[in-house]
């Protein structure tokens, strides 16, 4: 079962574009992670924001969060070919939900491929 | 600091095969985490442990068991290996639990192929 889904399920711009990533969730939360996946690696941490923020930026990121459509979203600025990975939102909440009370749900990604 | 490291980074078994994955990290965090990744799916909790000596069960937890002697190393078990179990697993580390506001670290992943 999963908590977070992330839209769309592959996107693909050229760089210099902007690239928008939505995440939809379903129980309340403490807060919402995003990480990068590079093809063959691990994921990376890129930014938090609790569940009393509504937007947070980091370099190129900016993250938004609306609890009351309990969605969020990952903007990348100005993309560059070394963005092309793939980005998964993982919700934390106190709620049992699916064994993982306390810990992340993540999503299933959105696969991001940006040409030069 | 090497962060987090998985052992081995490639496996192939036979069906009913039995293997050890080891991840070790040197944070010093006593959260650690297993999940599975397959195509088209996020990544799913298996088991994690919140301090040295203790484990407890995550989303898909059946099939596999964990040990957490030491703080700084979390096994991930297969007792018999089925093909439904041929995933890549990953190893995570964190200081204190996801809902406390904390970032959970990956390590580079293993590939195992269940035949």
């Amino acid at each position: 079962s999963q908590q977070g889904e992330e839209d769309p399920q592959a996107l693909s711009i050229q760089e210099g574009e902007n690239a928008t990533m939505n995440c939809s969730y379903k129980t309340s939360i403490n807060n919402l992670q995003w990480y990068r996946q590079n093809s063959g690696r691990g994921l990376v941490h890129l930014i938090l924001i609790r569940s009393n923020e509504r937007e947070k930026h980091s370099g190129r990121l900016r993250v938004t969060l609306d609890t009351s459509k309990k969605s969020s979203s990952l903007l990348i600025t100005a993309s560059r070919a070394a963005d092309t990975a793939s980005y998964f939102c993982a919700t934390a909440t106190l709620m049992n939900y699916g064994g993982s009370q306390g810990n992340l749900i993540f999503g299933k990604g959105t696969k991001l491929s940006v040409k030069p | 600091n090497a962060g987090v490291t998985q052992t081995p980074k490639f496996r192939v078994l036979k069906t009913g095969q039995s293997m050890t994955l080891l991840c070790a990290q040197d944070m010093n965090h006593e959260y650690m985490y297993w999940y599975r990744q397959d195509p088209g799916m996020g990544l799913r909790l298996i088991h994690y442990s919140v301090g040295e000596g203790t484990t407890a069960k995550g989303e898909v937890p059946d099939g596999y068991n964990v040990s957490r002697l030491k703080k700084q190393n979390f096994l991930l078990g297969l007792e018999s290996a089925a093909p439904s179990q041929t995933s890549v697993y990953f190893c995570a580390s964190s200081y204190e639990e996801a809902s406390a506001n904390n970032e959970q670290f990956f390590g580079p992943g293993t590939r195992l192929t269940v035949l």
